[in-house]
Parts: C-alpha cells; structure tokens; sequence
C-alpha cells in the first residue's frame, strides 16, 4: 500500500502563502492525490484532490511533480483559520479497489498573527 | 443540506463491555467509513461499506466490527473493550466508491474506556 511521507510541523504568518510537502515516492499510476485538513475538535475536511495535472480550487492550489512523486498544497494568503492539522492520502482510481486508506499523522500549521 | 451525524456524541465504558457507534451519511450517500484517531494521532483507517457490503478493513482485531443498513446509515460495533479503545471515532461518507469522490465526515464520537 502507497504511503505518504509530511513534515510534522509547519508555522506560517498570516497572509503569507504556504507550500505544503508530501512525498509519495511508491505512489501507483492509478492513485488520486488527496489532501484534508483537521481543525481543533473537528473532523477532517476535503481541501483538494488531483492525479496529474496542478489544480486550482477556492480553498488551495495543488502542485503536482511531473513523476508523481511528490506533490504541494499551496495556500495562497494564509489566515488564522488555516491552522490545522493537512493530511495527504492517495487514493486508487480503480473502481472497487481494496487498497487500504493511509492517512498518515499529517503535518500540523501553526499561523501567526 | 444535513452533514454527516454520529451518535452518541461521549460514550463511557468499562473495560470488557461492548460499544456501538452510529453513523448516519449525508442523504445519497452509498459509502461510509470509520477511522480512529487516538490522542494526538493520525486517522487510523477501520472499515468501509458500500452499499451494504463491507469493502475493505483496516488492520484491526476482529472485535471491531460493524454493519450499513439498507439506508445507508451504519454501525460500528467494539467487543471486548480495551483501555487503548479510548479514542475519537470518526465517520465519513461518499458519493459512491470513486477515488476522487471527496469524503465528509462527522463530529465524532468520543470513546473512553475505563
């Protein structure tokens, strides 16, 4: 099964953009990078997914290396709410797959004021 | 539109007992999942259900266990607790078992054994 390697910690200021590490140097041809993130006393939320191409949503950017290997979540201006915990996880885009959901421990961003 | 809703909320147990966990996905709904996340620990995957059939399991003893219903809503079920069970239960749900089909998840259910 395809792991995913972040930085524990990571501390940003506010406004300022944010580049977000995840390694998956064993990631399949037929895995989906996803990324989430956890707020204090909640449960995770969906940031952002891709497969090959970088993508641009409201919340974030997704930069993917051309291999595959890795990939970055950009904030582009972060703010007090971004603090939390992002999670990075591959998914198998072949349907049906019993491939096992690693979530990883994730890297935690702090932001300061 | 209502989100993904756990039941009960805190539960307290004692070691040895038995403890069920309710999960109801957002309407349309077909997958859920459960994961643990201990104190200050990543989501641990449990189990997944589609349409009512378990799809894949984490590697966990088989006291834990669970169930979906023909509603989609599921259960999950930990026998024999132990005091290494006191966690966060999370549930999550989808639209269908495609990969990039984002997962939403609910408040939690705070586990603790004692």
């Amino acid at each position: 099964d395809a792991k995913t390697t972040q930085p524990n910690s990571m501390e940003s200021n506010e406004e300022e953009p944010v580049h977000l590490p995840c390694n998956h140097s064993t990631i399949s041809g037929t895995d989906y990078i996803h990324w989430y993130r956890q707020l204090p006393s909640q449960g995770p939320e969906y940031v952002i997914h891709g497969l090959t191409s970088n993508v641009n949503n409201r919340m974030a950017s997704l930069a993917i290396a051309e291999d595959r290997k890795s990939s970055t979540l950009i904030l582009h201006r972060a703010t007090l709410r971004d603090a939390a915990v992002y999670y990075c996880i591959l998914r198998d885009r072949r349907a049906g797959n019993n491939r096992k959901l690693i979530w990883g421990l994730g890297t935690s961003l702090a932001v300061n004021p | 539109e209502a989100g993904v809703t756990q039941s009960p909320t805190h539960l307290i147990k004692t070691r040895g007992q038995q403890a069920t966990l309710r999960c109801s996905p957002i309407s349309g709904h077909t997958s859920v999942y459960w994961y643990q996340q201990a104190l200050g620990l990543g989501l641990q995957f449990l189990l997944w259900y589609d349409e009512g059939e378990e799809r894949n399991r984490g590697n966990f003893p088989p006291r834990f266990s669970g169930r979906q219903f023909p509603n989609y809503s599921s259960e999950l079920n930990v026998n024999a607790l132990e005091l290494e069970d006191s966690a966060l239960y999370l549930c999550a749900s989808s639209l269908g078992t495609a990969p990039y089909n984002e997962q939403f998840f609910g408040p939690g259910t705070r586990l603790t054994v004692l």
